[in-house]
């Protein structure tokens, strides 16, 4: 079954404690990306990568490093969390493309973190 | 620059009856538009996708969405409202690396 995995779905931890949030697809896709969701604001980009060893900065960076060292995986790094990275991630997939060739991305089930 | 923004932050809706979700956009580019869907506790569930070919996209569950480059809009209708249809709607603007997610709408069924 084509899907995309994130782990944890739930973690509570303490501000400055490194966490990692993995993330896996099995559609041999070449773009991932994370997001947050916080009431009111929709989904916003966090990071993206375009293939292995390519990542860019979405619109809320701050905070948080990415790493694509294989084509399934790109993990979620917060080196050292804070209670305003409290919120819901997504991780998503899909293949690369443009105008009528743009594909959807396909969304992992999300991990909520709460960080005290 | 791209944008979206979903006009309404809370639509409710009789069972039986339509539904309709306002979403505009700006870009400076062709846009591929999304709505995705999100029910309680979920992920984002794809919904339909217009990508420049006809300006009237069927999506899944019965529900359509119009891309109006006039108006730069691609709201989102369904004729007749069920009741599991209750959840969280997202407008999402679309190039090959970023999406643009409108602020969502929460769509409430009444029975």
């Amino acid at each position: 079954e084509a899907q995309v995995t994130q782990n944890p779905r739930y973690l509570i931890t303490v501000t400055g404690k490194k966490l990692t949030v993995t993330c896996s697809q099995n559609m041999n896709h070449e773009y991932m990306s994370w997001y947050r969701q916080d009431p009111g604001l929709g989904l916003r980009q966090i990071y993206y990568s375009m293939n292995v060893e390519v990542t860019d900065k979405g619109d809320v960076p701050e905070g948080y490093k990415v790493s694509r060292k294989e084509k399934r995986n790109f993990p979620l790094i917060l080196e050292s969390p804070s209670p305003n990275q409290t919120s819901l991630y997504f991780c998503a997939s899909k293949v690369r493309g443009i105008g009528v060739g743009n594909q959807p991305q396909h969304f992992g089930d999300g991990t909520r973190l709460s960080i005290l | 620059a791209q944008s979206v923004t979903q006009l309404d932050s809370h639509v409710s809706v009789s069972e039986g009856t339509p539904v309709l979700l306002r979403c505009n956009y700006s870009s400076s580019y062709s846009p591929s538009l999304f709505w995705y869907v999100q029910h309680p506790n979920k992920g984002l569930q794809l919904l339909l996708k217009y990508t420049s070919a006809a300006t009237l996209v069927k999506g899944i569950n019965g529900f359509e969405a119009e891309f109006k480059k006039s108006e730069t809009s691609f709201h989102l209708t369904k004729p007749s409202a069920h009741m599991s249809d209750a959840a969280e709607y997202f407008c999402v603007l679309s190039n090959d690396y970023k999406l643009s997610f409108g602020a969502g709408t929460t769509v409430t069924v009444r029975a």
